[in-house]
């Protein structure tokens, strides 16, 4: 079974800063990662699909890149709004979550 | 618009069977190349996907789960359900209904999420 590998598991930042989020596939998942943003009693919110690919909606401060089995969330000058725990997902074949990064 | 909202006990005991519907509104369940899902998360823990199941009743499960769970579908009555049995105190959890974007794919809506409790 593929295992999803998510650092760091906590991040603490400042508004206005920038923020890497990686996540790690034990084998190839080709581009099939999606990142989600969950705040306190709400529902996961789909940020980035297919690697790269922002939800309408989202800001543009919000980026994905990578490929195969290494992956990254990126987020350019840290909103309040921000501050969040952030999960990848893949779905390449059937779907797993990363343990969860929150941004403090 | 489609929305998806989950229905059922707030309580369970152990050893009973856990069972939620998810009600699917604003859309058909027929014709559309979406996946249903359900995903929990035990209160403070991250996201555990649980399965998934096509609107023709193909279904895929976490394998870690997939001796003891069952999803179904009622495409007729636009809802789709989750039974696991002989529940622990390891199963409480929130439990979500969401659906993918197309086939497998990543999931694009959300329901807002049931707290199951898993107590005598």
């Amino acid at each position: 079974d593929i295992q999803m590998t998510q650092s760091p598991s906590t991040l603490s930042a400042s508004v206005g800063d920038r923020v890497t989020i990686t996540c790690r596939a034990s084998q190839t998942i080709y581009k099939w990662l999606a990142w989600y943003q969950q705040k306190p009693g709400q529902s996961p919110r789909l940020l980035i699909r297919d690697t790269s690919v922002l939800e309408s909606g989202v800001p543009s401060r919000f980026g994905g890149s990578g490929s195969g089995t290494e992956f990254t969330l990126t987020i350019n000058g840290l909103q309040p709004d921000d501050f969040a725990t952030y999960f990848c997902q893949k779905y390449n074949d059937y779907w797993m979550f990363g343990q969860g990064t929150k941004v403090e | 618009q489609v929305q998806v909202q989950e229905s059922g006990p707030g309580l369970v005991k152990p050893s009973e069977t856990l069972s939620l519907t998810c009600i699917v509104s604003g859309g058909s369940m027929s014709s559309s190349s979406h996946y249903w899902g359900w995903v929990r998360q035990p209160p403070g823990k991250g996201l555990q996907w649980i399965g998934c199941i096509s609107h023709r009743g193909n279904t895929y499960y976490n394998p870690s789960l997939k001796s003891r769970v069952n999803i179904s579908v009622d495409t007729s009555k636009s809802r789709f359900s989750l039974k696991v049995p002989s529940v622990t105190a390891a199963d409480t959890a929130i439990y979500f209904c969401a659906r993918t974007r197309g086939g497998r794919d990543a999931f694009d809506l959300w329901g807002q999420g049931t707290l199951v409790t898993v107590s005598s």
